[in-house]
């Protein structure tokens, strides 16, 4: 079955410790997108890449890095610059040059900082 | 003032009932809607495109009023599991940055 799979589900980390979120798909999608979602807000756009080797900043990438290396894998790096990062990580993708609003998202990441 | 506005709520409505969400954008140059399903603590999953011409699926209906600058989603004979948090998404011209902006999601409670 072809899906987005996001590893792990529950990450507990301690403030000043780097972490890596996994994502992964198999829809051979070109694009793919991380968002972070807080309670009561929408989706923010932290980064996003529409091909290999290629990626761009979003609305609120400060204190997260990224790597497209291969199509399918698009990890996100929450570093310890990043001031709040307790929050809810969606991993996305959809087909490049298609105009549909249609992104599919993995269960997502829950990342909480002790 | 924010891009996708929507009405937190939540709305507490008994099985059966017929629930009308709104969703105002403030940007005129939007081009694209949707609809966007999100069970509690899961990932987001597209329930409808809405188009201008208003367009139904099933118990769905959504419409879409450019002059007015908002969309809207009606949910007829509400069942348990349509208990969720309904986004509105607006879609800019061209893929990739700030193309799709999402609003914070309308809670819907339906009860029996």
């Amino acid at each position: 079955d072809g899906g987005i799979t996001q590893s792990p589900k529950y990450l507990f980390r301690k403030e000043g410790q780097n972490v890596t979120l996994s994502c992964e798909q198999n829809l051979n999608h070109d694009a793919m997108y991380w968002y972070r979602q807080d309670p009561g807000q929408g989706l923010r756009l932290i980064y996003y890449s529409q091909i290999v080797n290629d990626f761009q900043k979003g609305d609120i990438a400060e204190g997260y890095s990224v790597s497209r290396e291969k199509k399918e894998s698009f990890p996100l790096t929450v570093t310890s610059a990043q001031k709040n990062p307790t929050a809810f990580y969606l991993c996305a993708s959809s087909i490049q040059g298609r105009d549909t609003g249609e992104l599919f998202f993995g269960e997502g990441s829950r990342l909480t900082v002790l | 003032r924010k891009e996708v506005e929507q009405d937190p709520g939540p709305f507490n409505v008994p099985e059966g009932a017929t629930v009308a969400f709104n969703c105002t954008y403030s940007n005129s140059a939007s081009q694209s809607f949707f609809w966007y399903r999100q069970d509690c603590r899961k990932e987001p999953k597209l329930l409808m495109s809405v188009y201008s011409s208003g367009n139904e699926d099933g118990r769905f209906t959504a419409q879409l009023n450019r002059a007015s600058q908002y969309i809207s989603l009606l949910i007829r004979d509400s069942k348990l599991s349509d208990s969720a948090t309904y986004l509105c998404v607006v879609k800019k011209q061209g893929t990739g940055r700030r193309a799709l902006t999402f609003g914070s999601g309308t809670r819907l409670q339906v009860q029996p």
